[in-house]
């Protein structure tokens, strides 16, 4: 049960796109279509942003996208803002009833 | 609202056990599995354990297999992890989270693997420590 593989860390200008990626295997990310994104605020709670690969909770800003290939996953913020830098994670449903997150990265926006 | 509110962090010295609750409302609590996902200092996520919505199915990270075990009340709509044989590697936040959406008795084990985390508790603070 290794973690998903992020870089550790991104940076934009405000106005940009960053993307982050979130590599597994076979039995986690490419195995099934249960990718989750979550943001979080330094001392605060994680904050649910895209499931299902590419799907969007309502409140979320179409800003945040989601997709995958292969055994990534990735999620874009278009058009960055400040209020957008936060650590991000990624999670995956990884077969047997496990669940498995990524090691985080941090978004920043210069 | 949803609210999951956890409690019972501390400190606790290695070997001893400690049991946290998480308390819910806004929601069916009976209708939704749940799970415990845990945050070291600085560090990461880890997905700690998940039960169904029911407590009859519940599965665990190998991390804390045989030491954890999580449950719940229904009528006390609670969420509990009870943890044995602490050790300092347990040091971390602990987050009860619910299921974006569930299947009851539809899904085998009765689990929605597929539903994401939608909603987080603020968390509670277990500090393994002699």
């Amino acid at each position: 049960q290794s973690a998903l593989t992020q870089p550790r860390s991104v940076s934009g200008s405000p106005g940009q796109s960053v993307t982050i990626s979130c590599t597994g295997t076979s039995s986690d990310v490419g195995g099934y279509n249960y990718v989750s994104w979550y943001q979080q605020y330094p001392g605060k709670a994680p904050k649910f942003m895209i499931y299902d690969v590419s799907k969007r909770p309502s409140g979320v800003p179409d800003r945040f996208s989601g997709s995958k290939s292969g055994n990534t996953a990735s999620l874009t913020i278009s058009g960055l803002q400040a209020e957008d830098e936060a650590d991000y994670y990624c999670c995956s449903y990884a077969g047997s009833y496990t669940w498995l997150f990524g090691g985080g990265t941090k978004l920043t926006v210069l | 609202q949803v609210q999951l509110v956890e409690s019972g962090g501390g400190v606790v010295q290695p070997g001893r056990s400690l049991r946290l609750s998480c308390a819910a409302s806004g929601f069916t609590f009976s209708s939704y599995g749940m799970h415990w996902v845990r945050q070291a200092p600085g560090k990461g996520l880890e997905w700690v354990a998940v039960i169904s919505y029911d407590g009859s199915n519940k599965y665990y990270a190998d991390s804390v297999k045989g030491r954890f075990t999580i449950s719940r009340d229904n009528s006390k709509n609670t969420l509990y992890l009870q943890m044995n044989s602490l050790r300092a590697e347990d040091t971390a936040v602990y987050y009860c989270a619910k299921f974006k959406s569930d299947c009851g008795d539809n899904c085998p084990k009765k689990m929605a693997v597929y539903s994401p985390l939608d909603y987080w508790g603020q968390g509670t603070l277990v500090t393994v420590s002699s």
